[in-house]
């Protein structure tokens, strides 16, 4: 099992461009999570989703979106990137505890 | 809306000391409580996992859980400096949210 896969490692994005950051999991869990940690700071949760189809808000939802047509991926989407987006971005599963990505380092310019 | 607070620290200790880490929660219907460390430029790896009322023991750690008062805490025995690190509270319901964490140093 590769387990949950983040891409890309690192972004720098241009004020108003646009991205996503993609998630995958092969581990066949239901729930997964989106979180962004900015420097010194604790994980905040962007978005979360329960199951294919399903998403709802978390804590800082405004400025991205997400979709989950499968099980397996769950990717981010920032539309108008500003300066406060600069973050580290994990994505996550859940069966009984969090199996995290690397992490996506995402400077905005 | 849902709350986790830790006690910001940071928290300094003595190489075989033990450290105390706090964390309180507002939704008194959450059931999961997790402890994850986290290295400086890493992901969170859980520690610890807690549902019921009272302790909770696994080596050098043990998880304290209050549901009553809303209270989770963590206490690390024989502190060492691999230990230094951010811990981190998160309360599970459908979402899982975390604590801002509390940043050990555990000095030789």
């Amino acid at each position: 099992n590769a387990g949950v896969t983040q891409t890309p490692k690192f972004r720098i994005l241009k004020i108003g461009q646009s991205m996503t950051l993609q998630c995958t999991q092969d581990m066949n869990h239901n729930y997964m999570y989106w979180y962004r940690q900015d420097p010194g700071m604790g994980l905040k949760l962007i978005y979360y989703s329960v199951g294919a189809g399903i998403t709802d808000k978390g804590e800082v939802p405004n400025g991205y979106n997400v979709s989950r047509s499968t099980t397996e991926d769950f990717p981010l989407r920032l539309e108008l990137a500003a300066p406060s987006q600069t973050s580290v971005y994990f994505c996550a599963s859940l069966h009984g505890e969090l199996f995290f990505g690397e992490g996506s380092r995402l400077t905005v310019l | 809306q849902k709350e986790v607070e830790q006690n910001s620290g940071p928290l300094s200790v003595p190489e075989g000391a033990i450290a105390s880490l706090n964390c309180t929660y507002s939704d008194r219907g959450s059931q999961s409580f997790f402890w994850y460390r986290q290295y400086s430029g890493k992901s969170p790896e859980l520690i610890m996992f807690i549902y019921s009322n009272g302790d909770k023991e696994d080596g050098r750690f043990t998880a304290q859980l209050n549901k009553a008062s809303q209270y989770v805490s963590l206490l690390i025995r024989d502190s060492q400096p691999s230990d230094s690190a951010t811990y981190l509270c998160a309360v599970k319901d459908n979402d899982m949210r975390f604590g801002a964490g509390t940043r050990l140093t555990v000095k030789p």
